[in-house]
């Protein structure tokens, strides 16, 4: 089955102490982005990949880093988190291309506190 | 960048009505795509329209890309239609997609 999986979905965690959510595709997928979710925004984009070790900022990267050292995985790293990164936050991917859509993981709800 | 509204921001319908959600963006897209968030956050793709129109059982879509705006309709609703509905555009060659800030159904039994 076609999908995009990220590890883990709920996470409770301290500020300061880093963490990683891994996201992985199995649709040969190019293009990998992050974003996160938070009441009243909709959705903003972390961080986008456009191709293994391609790696650019969003419109939200401050404290988020990531890697793309392997086409179908993309994991977001925190390494000090803080309550204001308390978010749902969303990894997705889809082929280059103007005529291919996005497709979404389950999602990972994260809280910092 | 390009701005992406919705309308209404919330809406409460009784089991079987109609509705009709709306995107609106700024500038000329190249991509269009509705989701539903349902209630345990997972988000589904509804669909990919940037131009015309397409069906899907109850729910239909259209995209006139000229006047920049899609709407969502959704017939003879059911509870399970419950949740967020999001648009989200695209523009230029940015593979970005640009979210609105979401319309909150909420269907009664």
């Amino acid at each position: 089955e076609a999908q995009v999986t990220q590890n883990p979905r709920y996470l409770i965690t301290v500020t300061g102490k880093k963490l990683t959510v891994t996201c992985s595709q199995n649709m040969n997928h190019e293009y990998m982005s992050w974003y996160r979710q938070d009441p009243g925004l909709g959705l903003r984009q972390i961080y986008y990949s456009m191709n293994v070790e391609v790696t650019d900022k969003g419109d939200v990267p401050e404290g988020y880093k990531v890697s793309r050292k392997e086409k179908r995985n993309f994991p977001l790293i925190l390494e000090s988190p803080s309550p204001n990164q308390t978010s749902l936050y969303f990894c997705a991917s889809k082929n280059q291309g103007v005529i291919y859509e996005q497709y979404f993981g389950p999602g990972t709800r994260l809280t910092v506190t | 960048g390009i701005q992406v509204e919705q309308s209404p921001p919330d809406l409460i319908l009784q089991e079987g009505a109609n509705s009709t959600l709306r995107c609106n963006f700024s500038d000329s897209v190249n991509n269009l795509q509705w989701f539903h968030q349902n209630p345990w956050g997972q988000l589904i793709n509804l669909f990919y329209i940037p131009s015309g129109t397409k069906q899907n059982g109850r729910l239909s879509a259209t995209t006139v890309a000229t006047e920049r705006y899609s709407l969502l309709y959704i017939s003879s609703s059911q509870t399970t239609d419950s949740g967020v509905y999001f648009c989200a555009a695209r523009q230029g060659g940015s593979e970005k997609l640009v979210f609105g800030k979401g319309m909150k159904l909420t269907v009664n039994p």
